[in-house]
Formats: C-alpha cells, sequence, structure tokens
C-alpha cells in the first residue's frame, strides 16, 4: 500500500481480555517497529522487527505483550489480559532497513485502546 | 546513558512569529537526527532528516533544522508559523543500525 496501515483505528476492551493490533507496512520495507504512546507522553518502543525475526524484544513491558512478523510483512502485536494501564497509542512504523539513509521510519495512524 | 532531551514541554506562539524548539542528543557517536510532527488523532510525519553533510537542513513545510556537534543539538526552526503548524514536534535520534530513542515531545501551540 501507500503508506503504512495499522487497524482497528480504534479498540475497547473490558480489563482481561485479550487483544490483536494489526500493522501492515510499506511494501518493501522490510524493518517494522512498534511504539506506545500514553496520553501526553513520548513514544515508548517495544519491538523492532527486520524481517520475521524480532532482535530487539526489549521493550516489551511484560510477559502479556508480544508480537509476530509472518512472511515479511504484516505484523500484529497481541497483548494479553488487558489492563487498565495498558490504554494507550500503538504506533506501527516501517523503514527500508537499518542502514545509512534506509532508517527512516514511515508511520501508521496508530490503534488508540481503552481498556475499560 | 543515551538519551534525548526536548527541554520544552509546551510552547506558545503567534500566527507569523519565528519559532524555534530545541532538541539535544547524550550520544558517544554522532547519530542520524529527525524531526517528526504528529497532528492531533494523526500518526508521526517525518519533516527532515540529518545524516551528514550540510549541518542546515530542509525540510517540508518550511521547517529548517541545524545541527551543531558542539553543542550536541538538533534544533528546529521556521521563519513564520502558521495556525496549521500547531501539533506536536518529536526529535528522534538513531545510531547505525539501532532504533530511534524519540525525545518526550513539544507541544506547539499557535495564537491567531
Amino acid at each position: 500500500g501507500a503508506g503504512v496501515s495499522q487497524s482497528p483505528s480504534n479498540k475497547v476492551t473490558e480489563k482481561g481480555k485479550d487483544v490483536e493490533l494489526r500493522c501492515d507496512p510499506i511494501s518493501g520495507h522490510t524493518a517494522l517497529y512498534w511504539y506506545r504512546q500514553s496520553l501526553g507522553q513520548g513514544l515508548e518502543f517495544l519491538i523492532y522487527f527486520q524481517g520475521n525475526s524480532a532482535p530487539d524484544k526489549s521493550g516489551l513491558p511484560s510477559d502479556r505483550f508480544s508480537a509476530e512478523r509472518t512472511g515479511g510483512s504484516v505484523s500484529t502485536l497481541t497483548i494479553q489480559r488487558t489492563q487498565q494501564e495498558d490504554s494507550a497509542v500503538y504506533l506501527c512504523a516501517s523503514s527500508l532497513g537499518t542502514g545509512l539513509a534506509k532508517n527512516i521510519q514511515y508511520f501508521g495512524a496508530g490503534t488508540r485502546l481503552s481498556v475499560l | 546513558a543515551q538519551s534525548v532531551t526536548q527541554p520544552d514541554i509546551h510552547i506558545t506562539v503567534s500566527e507569523g512569529a519565528s519559532l524555534e524548539l530545541r532538541c539535544n542528543y547524550s550520544y558517544g557517536a554522532t547519530p542520524y537526527l529527525f524531526w517528526y510532527v504528529q497532528s492531533p488523532g494523526q500518526g508521526l510525519q517525518l519533516l527532515l532528516k540529518y545524516f551528514s553533510g550540510d549541518t542546515l537542513v530542509q525540510g517540508i513545510k518550511g521547517f529548517e533544522a541545524e545541527f551543531k556537534r558542539s553543542q550536541s543539538s538538533f534544533n528546529l526552526r521556521k521563519p513564520s508559523v502558521h495556525w496549521s503548524d500547531a501539533a506536536e514536534y518529536f526529535c528522534a535520534v538513531a545510531l547505525y543500525g539501532q532504533n530511534f530513542v524519540f525525545g518526550p515531545g513539544t507541544r506547539l501551540s499557535v495564537l491567531p
């Protein structure tokens, strides 16, 4: 597609439920990133994929968070047993790669998650 | 530790006035430098970037930024602000092959 696409754009869920957030990167982009942006806060790095592998999972806040990427394209971020503190905007970005001039991240519009 | 700071949480300027948003970084080497803008309810849009070469870089929407190695700074400027520039601005840095680190952001309000 022309840009990074995220779905759903908004998600309201009950505490304790599992949610899946989807990111469809720009075609041909090998690197994919997930960030979390809480109200009035900056961006918190969650996880990064190069192809289908995740060299850096250091930002995942707990074992309730996981992500996968298949076919070097679409990625899914899963949050199990959601808590109210998980409420935030989840942003996905993609880039051509991580080398010089390729490490420019293009962002999707985000998924706004509200945990009641 | 590596860090990115944006000292101003919120800035208010009048339409037509000049603007400067500050960004400082703390890294062992010169990183790649970026400015992004986020309008309400939107994702982040790249304004400009610096990899090497000319330390004054031009971006979209009339923005420019100057890299100053001696000050570890990459400040964003615009000579005349428009009401549509009201948004959140994020400075970001990255080292080769490593992940972006974003600053906390500066919220810009524009008075008519």
